[in-house]
C-alpha cells in the first residue's frame, strides 16, 4: 500500500466525451506525475505537478490536461476522448521533481467505446 | 532520444528457477535507475540504483547497475508464484521534462 489513491478504478467512455481522473498523493509529497499505460506497453509520461504548476509534458495534445490543488492532490482531464486514450492511467507522487522513489496509485482503467 | 530497453519481453520459469532480468539505458546525465513490479495495477517500487549505490539486494531479489556499460540486471533467486508480475525499469528524464523513461518491461511467469 503507497498511500497514492486515484478514483475511479473503472470508466468506460464514449468517443467524444471528456474524463476526469483524480489522484491523492502520498502524504509529505509535493510532486504528482501522470503516466498512460497502453496495454504491453510500459507507462507513458503524461505531465508532471509540482506546487499547483505543470512543470514538465510528455509528447500528448492539450486536450489532455491537468490540475493540482493546494493539498498537492491532482486531477487529469481528457477531452474529445478517442478510442487509443483506452489504457491504464497512473498516478505518482514524490517528494521531489526529479521522482526520486516515486510511488504509484492503483490506477484507472480507461475504455473508450 | 533517450531510451530504455528491457530483455527477454517474456519468461516463463518454473518454481524454485533463478531469474536474470535485462534492462539498458541511454540517457543524458544519467543520475538514477529504478525497477518496479507490476502484478496488477500499480508498479511497486524495488530498488533504486545510482553512482553511489550500484548494488541493492532485498531477500531473494538483488540488483546490479553498470554505468560504464549503461544496463542493469534485477536477479530473482529461488522463484516463486507470486513473483509473476511485469518487472519494470525506469530512469529518470534529465532535460527538464521530469518523467520517467520506461522500458516496456519483462512478464515473469513463474509455474508451480
Amino acid at each position: 500500500e503507497t498511500g497514492v489513491t486515484q478514483s475511479p478504478t473503472h470508466l468506460i467512455k464514449t468517443r467524444g466525451q471528456q474524463v476526469t481522473l483524480r489522484c491523492s498523493s502520498q502524504s509529505g509529497h509535493n510532486t504528482v506525475s501522470w503516466y498512460q499505460q497502453a496495454l504491453g506497453q510500459g507507462p507513458q509520461f503524461i505531465f508532471q505537478y509540482y506546487r499547483e504548476e505543470e512543470n514538465g509534458r510528455g509528447n500528448f495534445p492539450p486536450r489532455f490536461s491537468g490540475l493540482q490543488f493546494p493539498n498537492y492532490s491532482s486531477e487529469l482531464n481528457v477531452n474529445a476522448l478517442e478510442l487509443d486514450d483506452s489504457a491504464l492511467y497512473l498516478c505518482a507522487s514524490s517528494f521531489d521533481r526529479a521522482n526520486t522513489e516515486a510511488f504509484f496509485g492503483q490506477g484507472t482503467r480507461l475504455t473508450v467505446v | 532520444e533517450d531510451k530504455v530497453v528491457q530483455s527477454p519481453l517474456s519468461l516463463v520459469v518454473h518454481e524454485g528457477d533463478t531469474v536474470t532480468l535485462n534492462c539498458s539505458y541511454e540517457v543524458t546525465n544519467f543520475r538514477s535507475l529504478l525497477w518496479y513490479k507490476q502484478e496488477k495495477k500499480a508498479p511497486t517500487f524495488l530498488f533504486m540504483l545510482t553512482s553511489s549505490g550500484i548494488e541493492k539486494k532485498s531477500g531473494r531479489l538483488s540488483s546490479i547497475l553498470d554505468k560504464k556499460e549503461l544496463f542493469s540486471i534485477l536477479n530473482i533467486t529461488a522463484t516463486q508464484t507470486g513473483d509473476s508480475a511485469i518487472y519494470l525499469c525506469a530512469v529518470p528524464d534529465q532535460t527538464g521534462a521530469n518523467n520517467l523513461f520506461f522500458g516496456t518491461g519483462t512478464r515473469l511467469t513463474v509455474i508451480p
